[in-house]
């Protein structure tokens, strides 16, 4: 397996602009979780989701983010417009709720994205 | 969610165990304890969760106190690729709040 996919790796946009992240889950993993990290507030769970329907989105900062699951495999991030302060890594992370690896979540390799 | 409390670093020297503690005074009966890592720029990685019972898998060992107000992560022999930034998380649902962790530097 390829394990979580994200894309693109590095995104440098000026502030205003659109960006939208994107995330692959592991295939027949049920469950999939957008983070955020950043040295000053750390590693912060921003949104999940259960099936393709969001769960809990409690941690999404305001409403210029904004994400969605249009099928189990895929979904984006979406911040409208973008801000120098939402300068940070995004992780996608995936996990299933059967099996041996029940609530073990998977990683991708993040988004780093640099707003100007 | 329960709070974890960790030291903010360690040092360990390659070869060595190292142990790394965690403290859940507040824990739940049902929450699990789980421990994660993030070596430098990468995603973070599970290592390993118990419940009550101590637990071990390839890469780890949790000890868990009788109580459940603390928990030891356990490298066996720690080389200078587990140096990585430890995470102790204490979670009843999928919902895992990350803190600050622990900064385990492994030196030759």
């Amino acid at each position: 397996d390829a394990g979580v996919i994200q894309s693109p790796r590095h995104e440098v946009t000026e502030m205003g602009q659109e960006v939208t992240l994107r995330c692959k889950p592991i295939s027949g993993h049920d469950y999939l979780f957008w983070y955020r990290q950043t040295m000053m507030r750390g590693l912060e769970l921003l949104i999940y989701f259960n099936n393709n329907v969001p769960i809990d989105d409690s941690g999404m900062p305001e409403d210029r983010f904004s994400a969605k699951m249009p099928n189990a495999s895929f979904s984006t991030l979406k911040i409208q417009p973008s801000e120098p302060r939402d300068s940070a890594v995004y992780f996608c992370a995936s996990s299933t709720s059967t099996g041996m690896h029940f609530w073990e979540q998977y990683f991708g390799p993040g988004t780093r994205l640099t707003v100007t | 969610d329960a709070k974890t409390t960790q030291p903010t670093s360690m040092d360990c020297a390659e070869g060595r165990a190292a142990n790394l503690p965690c403290n859940h005074s507040t824990i739940s009966g049902n929450e699990y304890v789980y421990w994660y890592r993030q070596i430098h720029s990468q995603g973070p990685q599970y290592i390993i969760h118990g419940l009550k019972n101590n637990e071990t898998n390839e890469m780890a060992s949790l000890i868990i106190t009788e109580d459940r107000k603390s928990s030891t992560l356990i490298l066996p022999h720690a080389t200078l690729r587990d140096t990585a930034v430890y995470y102790c998380i204490v979670s009843l649902t999928d919902k895992l709040i990350f803190g600050t962790g622990t900064r385990l530097q492994v030196f030759p």
